[in-house]
């Protein structure tokens, strides 16, 4: 299958900072990429979707002007958290999907905590 | 709209003992059906995938999935679970625009 990283891993951040998290497809070009977000013992709740060199589709509820995301290439896009608070710390998650794939490969995952 | 529901939140198994987590699912067409599992603080592996003919599916670790269109289910079993077995597992279906709709997650414990 094919590889998908994220960097950083763990990240800790004082409230009001930005934080940005990287998603990257190491071995195949994804068209689409998604961000996930999974709170303690929950399961995992989409919240954008992305197409390469378009514009990201939220899902309902999530603040498209607190989580930027940006993917500008066909192997990497990011998210970042505007104006961290404590609330929104949590284990976000992406997955990418494209060329000869027809299904999402997803990231390690990255841990933020906001203090 | 699709959904997932997985009934049970918790399954403690014995280890060598089979082990059936259940999946059932709605959507309005023709369903693609996954499962992966997750361990602590990690990402999520697939284990298996339905997208058409045969409905019982084989997976990665000794997992196997079966499809039943008429029960609206995805059930995943293993004949003889291991200790590395214990883990969050998720079913998941997949609607237009290759978006996963997940089910709430079974977490499996395993005794020795």
């Amino acid at each position: 299958g094919a590889v998908v990283s994220q960097h950083p891993s763990r990240v800790i951040c004082k409230s009001g900072t930005s934080v940005k998290i990287e998603c990257r497809s190491l071995d195949f070009q994804a068209t689409t990429m998604f961000w996930y977000r999974q709170f303690p013992k929950q399961s995992l709740m989409l919240m954008a979707t992305s197409n390469e060199g378009s514009k990201a589709t939220y899902e309902q509820g999530v603040e498209k002007d607190k989580f930027l995301i940006n993917h500008a290439s066909l192997t990497l896009s990011t998210l970042t958290v505007t104006s961290a608070h404590p609330e929104d710390s949590s284990f976000y998650i992406c997955s990418a999907s494209g060329g000869a794939y027809n299904e999402q490969f997803f990231g390690p995952g990255t841990r933020l905590t906001v203090l | 709209a699709q959904s997932v529901t997985q009934p049970d939140i918790h399954i403690t198994v014995s280890e060598g003992a089979s082990l059936e987590l259940r999946c059932n699912y709605s959507y309005g067409a023709t369903p693609y059906l996954f499962w992966y599992v997750q361990s602590p603080g990690q990402g999520l592996q697939l284990l298996l995938k339905y997208f058409s003919g045969d409905t019982l599916v084989q997976g990665i670790k000794g997992f196997e999935a079966e499809f039943k269109r008429s029960q609206s289910s995805f059930n995943l079993r293993k004949p003889s679970v291991h200790w590395s077995d214990a883990a969050e597992y998720f079913c998941a279906v997949r609607a237009a625009g290759n978006k996963l709709t997940f089910g709430g997650g079974t977490r499996v414990l395993v005794k020795p």
